[in-house]
């Protein structure tokens, strides 16, 4: 089975600061893992994924997103928020392994920007 | 750039009413997918459909819905008779391979009343 938490349904930065989304897996076998990002009355949107090789990953608008296996953790940072990255912000977890196909998606987290 | 395009981007359909959600996936992908996003929750899958037939089901994708490629660009679901707990936002997915990033459309909102 496959699962994803996200620390904190709910997060404000000031623009300009550093925006840091956590997101822990858990999967019992090799995880693909991405970050999808929800305007308000859209889509959801790719940011970034993570399949294999390098673990930090370079995503879209500035966003970036580190896998660490110890830690089952994929958290998704960006140095200086922007207004326009006031969204909904989903981690997600698939496999190629195990038969998997769907994708599994977190809670959700609302990132806030205050200008 | 391809996309995964929907319609309509919104219905409202009377309880016990049947409705059929259309998408038309990326034209060189295989699998396709739907699923529900029930307003403030989490998105949630439904059932994937390869090769002309579905491949992986939810639990929520009980015998009230069904899925169908009738021709060679669209992809649709169907709920039979829906019911007031149906109300959600139902994406649809498209990836060229199986665990493939999946892309997906704008999504339909469905209000049931």
């Amino acid at each position: 089975a496959q699962s994803v938490t996200q620390l904190g349904s709910h997060v404000s930065v000031s623009e300009g600061a550093l925006v840091l989304l956590r997101c822990n897996y858990s999967s019992s076998v090799p995880p693909y893992l991405f970050w999808y990002v929800q305007y308000p009355n859209q889509g959801l949107q790719l940011l970034l994924k993570y399949t294999t090789g390098a673990t930090l990953v370079k995503g879209i608008n500035g966003f970036e997103a580190e896998f660490k296996k110890s830690e089952t953790s994929f958290h998704l940072t960006k140095p200086s928020a922007h207004m326009s990255d006031a969204a909904e912000y989903f981690c997600a977890v698939t496999s190629n392994s195990g038969g998997y196909q769907k994708v599994t998606f977190g809670t959700g987290t609302k990132l806030q920007v205050i200008p | 750039e391809p996309e995964v395009t929907q319609t309509p981007s919104h219905q409202v359909t009377q309880m016990g009413q049947e409705v059929i959600l259309r998408c038309v996936p990326i034209s060189n992908h295989l699998y396709f997918y739907w699923y529900r996003q029930i307003l403030g929750q989490k998105v949630e899958f439904l059932v994937s459909f390869y090769n002309n037939e579905i491949s992986e089901k939810s639990e929520i994708f009980d015998d009230q819905f069904s899925v169908e490629r009738p021709d060679g660009s669209n992809f649709t679901l169907k709920i039979r008779s829906t019911k007031l707990e149906d109300s959600a936002m139902y994406f649809c997915a498209s990836s060229a391979e199986r665990a493939e990033t999946q892309y997906f459309g704008p999504g339909t909102r469905l209000l049931v009343l």
